[in-house]
């Protein structure tokens, strides 16, 4: 079974620029997340799918950040215009929703770089 | 939202057993995860406790108590492949009935010789 695929694995771009990350995660699985990490820290949310509706996206600085998951499968994570402070990894995430174990299947991420 | 806190890093030595405490303070609590990353690398599911007691894996354990909001993985006879950042993350219930786990910063481990 194939896991949770992210691309691209490194970005590097100047400040201002726009930036794009995709995902595809495991097949049938209806919850995707986004998640930021910085160096040091563990991985902090920034938007939760279920299928294609997005909720828990109180974390995303919507006045850059944009997401969208149409078709509820596969999700691209926006930002526009990037600065300094995204240099981050980000991390896509997939689980199938159910509460009983529900542990999240990571994607090797994207480490973007902001110049 | 949550409070988790666990330690920064710890260091042990081949072979011997080291444990990691993650304490959090939550509401809607529906379970505590552990994960390991290495250095470069996604999170991978360590283990999953949602009742007290203890869920023994291989040489990892973990250990939850609810009325404390306390948990430690446990790691038994240490290789050098297990230094890593072990992340705990907490579980609870978000708005309208979702389950959402949030993390911890991570214990980075270093096993040495």
């Amino acid at each position: 079974e194939a896991g949770v695929v992210q691309s691209p694995r490194y970005k590097i771009i100047e400040k201002k620029q726009p930036v794009a990350f995709w995902c595809n995660p495991i097949s049938g699985h209806n919850t995707l997340y986004w998640y930021l990490q910085n160096l040091g820290q563990g991985p902090e949310l920034l938007i939760r799918y279920e299928n294609e509706e997005a909720v828990d996206d109180s974390q995303l600085p919507k006045d850059r950040f944009s997401a969208e998951r149409l078709k509820g499968v596969d999700s691209t994570l926006k930002i526009q215009p990037a600065e300094l402070g995204d240099s981050a990894v980000y991390l896509c995430a997939s689980s199938t929703g159910t509460p009983s174990t529900g542990e999240l299947f990571f994607g090797e991420g994207s480490r973007l770089t902001v110049l | 939202g949550q409070n988790i806190d666990q330690p920064t890093e710890m260091t042990a030595t081949e072979g011997a057993i080291v444990q990691i405490n993650c304490t959090y303070q939550t509401s809607g609590f529906n379970g505590l995860f552990w994960y390991q990353q290495h250095a470069g690398e996604a999170p991978t599911f360590l283990s999953y406790n949602v009742l007290d007691g203890l869920e023994e894996k291989g040489r990892f354990s973990s250990f939850l108590s609810r009325s404390k909001g306390y948990s430690y993985l446990l790691l038994k006879e240490l290789q050098m492949k297990d230094s890593a950042s072990y992340l705990c993350a907490v579980r609870d219930q978000g708005r309208g009935g979702s389950y959402i786990p949030t993390f911890g910063r991570g214990t980075s481990l270093i096993v040495h010789p």
